[in-house]
């Protein structure tokens, strides 16, 4: 079975422009998570989609959107970005929103590590 | 809203010890789960251990145990017969019945031959 796969690894942008990065879940996973993580901040929570709706948003500007597709593939897009928007990009997998239904276990992709010079 | 603390930035130990990693936590809930991940110097996380709040049992698995003090709102990992393998960032996290994941800052454990 497949793990979480995200693209693009690794990209460099400048400040200003914006980014789209993908996510795909492991198959038959209908949750999709995604997180920041930096030196500073730790892992950060962006927000989270379920069955194409996005069911928790961290405390992230306007700048920082998502959204999920029919096959829960997920993306999520940046624009204007600012240099302290460098970052490794966690996306996460599960079978169901929460713990409610489920063990709660998020699956990780290996992430794509940002850079906005 | 759920915090996670970790209160070790960095531990060290030597292969085969003993070494245990704290984590404490806030809440109001009362149903949840706790995770232990660990982060490799490769990137990719991967799930530990797994505690319910409602079980008074401590998980374990292998080499990996936790001690759940669920009133002192108390979540530590014990890692025994410690393995160079093992060395990487360890994530404390909580996870309310519907909720988000809520992570610590993360221990960095090293381990020595």
């Amino acid at each position: 079975k497949a793990g979480v796969t995200q693209t693009p690894r690794y990209l460099i942008k400048t400040r200003g422009q914006q980014v789209t990065l993908s996510c795909s879940p492991i198959s038959g996973h209908r949750s999709v998570s995604w997180y920041q993580q930096t030196p500073g901040q730790g892992l950060q929570f962006l927000f989270e989609y379920f069955s194409e709706t996005q069911r928790n948003k961290g405390n992230f500007p306007g700048r920082f959107s998502g959204r999920q597709f029919s096959n829960s593939r997920s993306e999520m897009n940046v624009s204007t970005l600012e240099l302290g928007d460098s970052a490794l990009y966690l996306c996460a997998s599960s079978l169901t929103h929460g713990s409610l239904y489920g063990t709660g276990e998020l699956f990780f992709g290996e992430g794509s590590r940002l850079t906005v010079l | 809203a759920q915090t996670v603390t970790q209160s070790q930035p960095e531990m060290s130990v030597q292969e085969a010890e003993t070494v245990t990693l704290s984590c404490t936590y806030d809440t109001s809930e009362n149903n949840y789960y706790l995770f232990w991940y660990k982060q490799p110097p490769s990137r990719q996380m991967i799930l530990v251990i797994r505690q319910e709040a409602y079980k008074q049992q401590n998980a374990t698995e292998n080499r990996f145990s936790v001690n759940f003090q669920k009133a002192a709102k108390s979540f530590s990992l014990k890692i025994s017969d410690s393995q160079l393998g093992d060395t990487a960032m360890y994530f404390c996290a909580f996870m309310p019945q519907e909720g988000k994941l809520t992570f610590g800052q993360g221990t960095i454990l090293t381990v020595h031959p």
